[in-house]
């Protein structure tokens, strides 16, 4: 069984302000991890995966994630946030073995001008 | 493009009716998934297909039929078993290194 807790459900931040979105996960076996962001009414879009290598992985639109093993982690970050970041980020596990994923409930990003 | 499409974007249904939501993919995908959302809520796996002709439940089968008979194609039945159907419905199809997700349908159940 694998499971995923994205420890924040809401995060308001101030424009061209760091930002971090925190995602802990749980599993027997080894995993891929994602992060996809989410618009209103949309479907969701893959911002950063991690399959193996390098623990630091740099997505789209100037977000990066790392990969901690032993903390079991795979935090969000951003430098320096837009306005247009504000939507629902979901934090991803995908099970190989199985051929499934597992979603955290989402953390929603609202940006303040 | 390649790409997935889900239809229609909103649909409504009286109570009791069932109704077929439909997914196609044209990015030579093998497996397909349906997820359920609900406000406030991530995403629950209902079917997903890894082979044509070949299908499993996910965590929240109950209510909820599917096929596939093509590649391309995963459509979802959503019976009059299914006790709160109103939701939005996401369909996405894999390359077993990451999900491609449609723009979903969001089902209302009057």
């Amino acid at each position: 069984a694998q499971s995923v807790t994205q420890l924040d459900s809401q995060v308001p931040v101030f424009e061209e302000a760091p930002v971090e979105l925190r995602c802990n996960y749980s599993s027997s076996v080894s995993v891929y991890l994602f992060w996809y962001v989410q618009y209103p009414n949309q479907g969701l879009q893959l911002l950063l995966k991690y399959l193996s290598g390098s623990t630091l992985v740099k997505g789209i639109n100037g977000f990066e994630a790392e990969f901690n093993k032993s903390q079991t982690s795979f935090h969000l970050r951003k430098p320096s946030v837009h306005i247009s970041d504000t939507a629902e980020y979901f934090c991803a596990v995908h099970n190989t073995n199985a051929g499934k994923s597992t979603f955290g409930d989402g953390t929603t990003l609202t940006v303040k001008p | 493009d390649g790409g997935i499409t889900q239809s229609p974007k909103y649909l409504f249904r009286k109570e009791g009716q069932n109704v077929t939501l439909s997914c196609e993919q044209n990015l030579n995908h093998d497996a397909m998934y349906w997820y359920r959302q609900d406000p406030g809520q991530g995403l629950r796996l209902i079917y997903y297909s890894q082979i044509v002709n070949d299908f499993q439940k996910g965590d929240i089968a109950e209510g909820y039929s599917v096929s596939r008979e093509k590649k391309e194609s995963f459509p979802l039945t959503v019976t009059s078993a299914q006790k709160n159907p109103t939701a939005f419905y996401l369909c996405a199809s894999s390359n077993y290194n990451e999900q491609f997700f449609g723009p979903g349908t969001r089902l209302t159940v009057l």
